[in-house]
Order: C-alpha cells, then structure tokens, then sequence
C-alpha cells in the first residue's frame, strides 16, 4: 500500500540559508500535517491543511511558510535557517470528512542538518 | 501542567510480563484518544485508536479509557524485546487539535 513520501531524507544546509521538504500524502487522503521532532522530544505540531487550506497552525516560525498543492501534495519552506532548526521534520497525513480525525499516517521524515 | 501527561520512564518490563502505560489529559471535553509507537530514528506509527470508555483489545494490546477520571492507558501482554520502543499518547481535544504526550519509553527486557 501506498504511504506517505517525504523528500529528501537528509538535508544538511549552512546557518541563514533556505530549505525546502516535500511531502506526497496518502491518495485521497484530505489533511496533511506538519511536525517537527527535536532529539528526546515529542513531535511538536507545525501546521496543516485540510483540502488544500491551512486548517490549524501550531509553534510554526515566523520563518517558516507551508502549502498544499492541487495535486495534495505539501511543501515545507524554512528561511534564514538556525541551529534550533535542526531536527526531524515528518509530514502526515489522514482521511476524515472534516480534516479532524487523529488517525495519522506519517511519512519516514526528513533530518534537517543546520552548520 | 501540560494538557496531554505521560510518566517519561524508561519503564523497564522483563519479557513475557504485561506492559502498562498511563496518560492523563486536561480537556474533559476529549473524545479521541490515540496510542502511537516510535522506534529510535523513525516516524511515529499508530497501534490502537479509543473513543469511547471501557477497553479495546486488538492482539496483544488493549487500550483502556475512562473519560470520568480523564486517563487513558494501554496495556501489551506478552511483552517482547521488539515493543521496546517511545509510546506517545494523543488526544484530540474539544478544539480538534491532536495534543501530543512528552511520550514513555519502554525498555523490554530479555
């Protein structure tokens, strides 16, 4: 069965540089969730978007900017990346009528690597 | 006090013995309730979902909800050296938001 992908699996990048992850949900699932996940932590809500609309948003930077595609797929974008950033990024997804189902499916996750 | 509580561990159960994990939650107004499995390095993988109070068994786990004292737990029967692992509570609230437990590490012991 189909599962989420995330891309790239790694990324290393310098302090104030740019980087962007992709995430392809589940087909027809409606809702594409955001996390970030530092070393010893629980994974700490980002952002998400229920049919291509943000439909929550969590501890997200200001720095930080996230959409949905037509095609449902998500994109990450951090700018003027900081050590702090460092840190697991998964992206999941999930299928309910309203978006507000806790039933999540989550890719492998991206590893953001900030020098 | 944070809205989702887990005890940090390592909770350490030798092989064969029951398993037992607690979450509290804040939000009397919750009525989702998720049991997450996280290996070391890897995403967060769903075990058992519970919304209503009382048990649900699904093999070797069983989750046990009771919304009156707002705690939810999940027990894993036959312990083995492959549950070790982080298990994170989730519970969605009265807003729709996923609220994530601090999560157990469970460590079992051959």
């Amino acid at each position: 069965a189909a599962g989420v992908i995330q891309s790239p699996r790694h990324l290393i990048k310098e302090k104030r540089e740019t980087a962007t992850l992709k995430c392809y949900p589940i087909p027809r699932h409606d809702t594409v969730y955001w996390y970030q996940q530092g070393p010893g932590q629980d994974p700490q809500f980002l952002i998400s978007f229920y049919e291509k609309m943000q439909s929550d948003k969590g501890s997200i930077p200001d720095r930080f900017s996230a959409q949905q595609f037509s095609d449902y797929h998500s994109e990450l974008n951090m700018s003027s990346l900081e050590l702090g950033d460092s840190a697991l990024y998964f992206c999941a997804s999930s299928l309910g009528k309203t978006g507000r189902t806790g039933e999540l499916f989550f890719g492998e996750g991206s590893r953001l690597t900030v020098l | 006090q944070k809205e989702v509580e887990q005890n940090s561990g390592p909770l350490s159960v030798p092989e064969g013995a029951i398993a037992s994990l607690n979450c509290t939650y804040s939000d009397r107004g919750s009525q989702s309730f998720f049991w997450y499995r996280q290996y070391s390095g890897k995403s967060p993988e769903l075990i058992m979902s519970i919304y209503s109070n009382g048990d649900k068994e699904d093999g070797r786990f069983t989750a046990q909800l009771n919304k009156a004292s707002q705690y939810v737990s999940l027990l894993i029967r036959d312990s083995q050296p492959s549950d070790s692992a982080t298990y994170l509570c989730a519970v969605m609230n009265s807003n729709y938001q996923l609220i994530w437990g601090a999560g157990t590490k469970l460590i079992i012991k051959p």
